[in-house]
């Protein structure tokens, strides 16, 4: 069975912090990406990283940065957190979109709340 | 750019009974994939249902089986005998072509069952 976790399900940070969400998969997927789930907004794609050191902003990359040193571990960075990003982070990680069956792994989510 | 529309935000179904939710999408392109993913309350996402924009045939996977409109651009998710673990968020999703990575999602139906 494909595993991704994500380093915390819940996280309270304060205005202005680092804050650091990370996810590793253990079946040596190619892709990996982060999402930000809202309510009546769906999933929305953050960031998504094709290769180690590879990375493609998705959607609303503002405020966000990642990081793929390991093709198995990929990190998504709020440099300084804002109360706007405060939000359910899901991880997800998939082999190449030429896979007849493309699939998309999802993490438990981490629920972080900026204060 | 593609986009995806679930135009019910909840749903209720008794259980035992059928229910069906509904997806549109918008795309130029002749060739792509849609999915139904179910994301339980505090679990992980997961894939329920694939389909492949050249079959005309609807995907079937046990109770859940789609309806696959092409034309219309419509993609709709049936649950026969519902039970009380179907509860949960379902999102439908767009993938581009064969080459394609990133999933498009739509705003989520929440599926409530009754006993």
């Amino acid at each position: 069975d494909v595993k991704v976790t994500q380093s915390s399900r819940y996280l309270v940070k304060r205005t202005g912090e680092k804050v650091f969400l990370e996810c590793v998969q253990d079946m040596d997927h190619e892709n990996m990406f982060w999402y930000r789930q809202d309510p009546g907004l769906g999933l929305r794609l953050i960031y998504f990283s094709y290769d180690v050191k590879m990375k493609e902003k998705g959607d609303i990359p503002e405020g966000y940065s990642v990081s793929r040193e390991k093709k198995e571990r990929f990190s998504l960075i709020l440099e300084s957190a804002s109360t706007n990003q405060t939000s359910m982070y899901l991880c997800a990680s998939s082999l190449g979109g030429s896979d007849p069956h493309y699939e998309q792994y999802f993490g438990p989510g981490t629920r972080l709340t900026v204060t | 750019a593609q986009t995806v529309t679930q135009s019910q935000p909840e749903m209720s179904v008794q259980e035992a009974e059928t229910v069906t939710l509904s997806c549109t999408y918008d795309t130029s392109e002749s060739d792509y994939y849609l999915f139904w993913y179910k994301q339980p309350p505090s679990r992980q996402m997961i894939l329920v249902i694939r389909q492949e924009a050249y079959k005309q045939q609807n995907a079937t996977e046990n109770r859940f089986s789609v309806n696959f409109q092409k034309a219309a651009k419509s993609f709709s998710l049936k649950i026969s005998d519902s039970q009380l673990g179907d509860a949960a968020m379902y999102f439908c999703a767009y993938k581009a072509g064969e080459y394609g990575n990133k999933l498009v999602f739509g705003a989520g139906t929440i599926l409530r069952v009754k006993s």
